[in-house]
This record gives C-alpha cells, sequence and structure tokens, in this order.
C-alpha cells in the first residue's frame, strides 16, 4: 500500500538521553509532513509537524528535521522519558488531501 | 481527548457478515479519514471524506465502503468479512484539506472469527 519508508523499526534508549528517529518520504511532492506517537491501545496523537518550505520546527522537547534534497524527515526527542515509550509515525501528504503513514518506530526506553 | 468519536470501540463478528463503523469528528471539522491498523502494522490510508463528497482514495477493498453525512459523520461499512481484516479502524478529523494535522480517534478494534 502507500506508505513512506522508515530506517528502524525499533530504538532502545537509555532513559534521559536524546532519541532521534528516523524517516525516508517517497514523494517529492509532499509539500507537509506530521510527526505522531501511538500508545498502545490508543489513537495517533499529533507531535509536531512541519512544512517544505522550513528545514527545522521545534516544540517542547521535540525537534523535526527535514531534508528534502533527500528526502529525510528525523524526529528528535530531548532528554526521553519512560512516558515517552511509544510508537512513532512519520506521515506525509502528497498533495489531493492524502495523509500518507510510515510503518513507524517502536521506542523503547531503558531506566 | 481529540474530539474525534468512534463507535463501537469493540466489534467481533462472523466471517461473511457486514458491520458498520461510527465516527464523529470534531465540531467543525470537514475532513474525515479512515484507516486500518492491523497487528503491529502501520496505518493503511482508506478513504477520505470531505464536506460530504469523496476526497481521495486508497487501498480500498471493493467490499468496503463509506459515506460521510450531511452532519458530517462518517460511517465505514464493511462486507463479506474475511478472518484478515480484523483490525484496528481509525477515523481522524481535520479542519480543512493540505497542510494542517489530523486528529484521530480511539478506534475500533474488529474481530472477525
Amino acid at each position: 500500500g502507500e506508505s513512506v519508508g522508515l530506517h528502524l523499526p525499533t530504538l532502545s534508549v537509555q532513559e534521559g538521553d536524546n532519541s532521534i528517529i528516523n524517516c525516508a518520504y517517497s514523494n517529492s511532492a509532499s509539500d507537509y509532513f506530521i510527526w505522531y506517537k501511538q500508545e498502545s491501545g490508543k489513537g495517533p496523537q499529533f507531535i509536531i509537524d512541519i512544512r517544505s518550505n522550513m528545514d527545522k520546527r521545534q516544540g517542547q522537547r521535540v525537534t523535526v528535521l527535514l531534508n528534502k534534497t533527500v528526502k529525510h524527515l528525523s524526529l528528535q526527542i530531548a532528554a526521553t522519558q519512560p512516558g515517552d515509550s511509544a510508537v512513532y509515525f512519520c506521515a506525509e501528504n502528497p498533495g489531493a488531501s492524502k495523509i500518507i503513514f510510515g510503518s513507524g518506530t517502536r521506542l523503547s526506553i531503558r531506566p | 481527548d481529540s474530539g474525534v468519536t468512534q463507535t463501537p470501540k469493540h466489534l467481533i463478528t462472523a466471517t461473511g457478515q457486514r458491520v458498520t463503523l461510527r465516527c464523529s469528528p470534531r465540531s467543525g471539522d470537514l475532513s474525515v479519514y479512515w484507516y486500518q491498523q492491523s497487528l503491529d502494522q502501520g496505518l493503511q490510508f482508506l478513504i477520505q471524506y470531505y464536506n460530504g463528497e469523496e476526497r481521495a482514495k486508497g487501498n480500498i477493498l471493493e467490499r468496503f465502503s463509506a459515506q460521510q453525512f450531511p452532519d458530517l459523520h462518517s460511517e465505514l461499512n464493511l462486507s463479506s468479512l474475511e478472518l484478515g481484516d480484523s483490525a484496528l479502524y481509525f477515523c481522524a478529523s481535520r479542519a480543512g484539506g493540505d497542510g494542517t494535522e489530523a486528529f484521530f480517534g480511539q478506534g475500533t478494534r474488529l474481530t472477525v472469527v
């Protein structure tokens, strides 16, 4: 099906360290990108977004970087906490109103 | 709470049956999206409606159909159910078109036995 690719299916990080989750997208026409967090048994929750006219955007403890040249997105989480344990999805908006999701990266936190 | 409501939360049905999943979008949101998520998989885009009209279609099976009503709620109909249709079905709503985030409901877990 239509999807955005992810580099790693799982990521284990020490509590307090920074996490970096990567994502490759395929459609060069995509002009809007979103990161979602999905906790077990819940719906995806919006974290942060970025438009294609930007290469960096910061939120609270999170930063998204966009490299349009290589069609790559990353989500950086600073000072990772146990509550950050979840599956993280990147999604792209390739026009025609679609929002296409990647397969997800599971983030686990080591105490 | 995202403001998107999906009912029912859980549904168990037999193969060959038909079910209807319901979604109420956030107040004022015109776009509704449907996604399917199988166990430990990503979200597969099924279909999108905008203000009552079909706007975009993904890999939706012919056995599945959807509609959005004048009050903007949406229903996803799944018929001739197969074991492989067991999944989480999510609805999301969005205020407008491109360039804004979508808000997701808590999903309907469908189990086909």
